[in-house]
């Protein structure tokens, strides 16, 4: 029972261009989301978050959109550039109890010159 | 200010033995959780620990158990290994139940 789907394994994209990432939840006690980056040999490393009360969250080249009728999320890196190239996680909690991440697979984002 | 480490980096046991896995908690963070990460797949939860208690698990075995210690260091001991145990492992830290910061991990192989 996967929660978490990220539907796209891999991803390219033009350096300079606009990279969205997508992921669909489907537990509706989700209410705090996440955005994780992996470079091979290294832990996630934390990009940016958003709560259920909003919908939109802004945080330099990166920006998180939350569609909660949909159970949908993306992540929207503008411009793109070769060090963005990685593994990229959506994850998702409730915020009562543990706050256990559930994750997504991941999309692996690769930037061309 | 330092992040989170774990130790050992990579591991190597075989089947039926016992491994224990180490993790420093960032500084200032009460609250430590693992994970494990097979190949091509997404981190899973497999349990948090808030001031040296239990504070929730996933869907692991008893054979998957751990400590948080007063400095909030942490350990994960994992009994009578099996080849599916094979997987990167990763701790966690957060100041209470706030955003997780990831260490680097420790990749075991059992064979």
């Amino acid at each position: 029972d996967q929660q978490v789907k990220q539907n796209s394994p891999s991803l390219s994209v033009q350096e300079g261009r606009i990279s969205i990432l997508n992921c669909d939840y489907t537990n509706s006690m989700f209410d705090y989301f996440l955005w994780y980056k992996k470079y091979p040999a290294e832990g996630p490393t934390f990009l940016i978050s958003i709560s259920s009360i909003k919908d939109k969250n802004e945080d330099g080249r990166f920006t998180v959109f939350l569609n909660k009728s949909a159970k949908h999320l993306s992540l929207h890196i503008v411009p793109s550039q070769p060090g963005d190239s990685a593994v990229y996680f959506c994850a998702a909690s409730a915020i009562q109890g543990a706050q256990k991440l559930v994750f997504g697979q991941g999309t692996r984002l690769t930037i061309n010159p | 200010e330092t992040g989170v480490t774990q130790s050992p980096t990579h591991l190597i046991k075989t089947r039926g033995q016992q491994v224990t896995l180490r993790c420093s908690s960032q500084s200032g963070h009460n609250t430590v959780s693992w994970y494990q990460q097979a190949l091509g797949q997404g981190p899973q939860f497999i349990f948090q620990y808030y001031r040296e208690e239990e504070n929730g698990r996933g869907n692991f075995p008893p054979r998957f158990s751990g400590l948080q210690f007063p400095n909030y260091s942490s350990e994960l001991n994992v009994n009578a290994l099996e080849l599916d145990d094979s997987a990167l492992y990763l701790c966690a830290s957060s100041p209470g139940l706030e955003t997780q910061y990831f260490g680097p991990g420790t990749r075991l192989l059992v064979l």
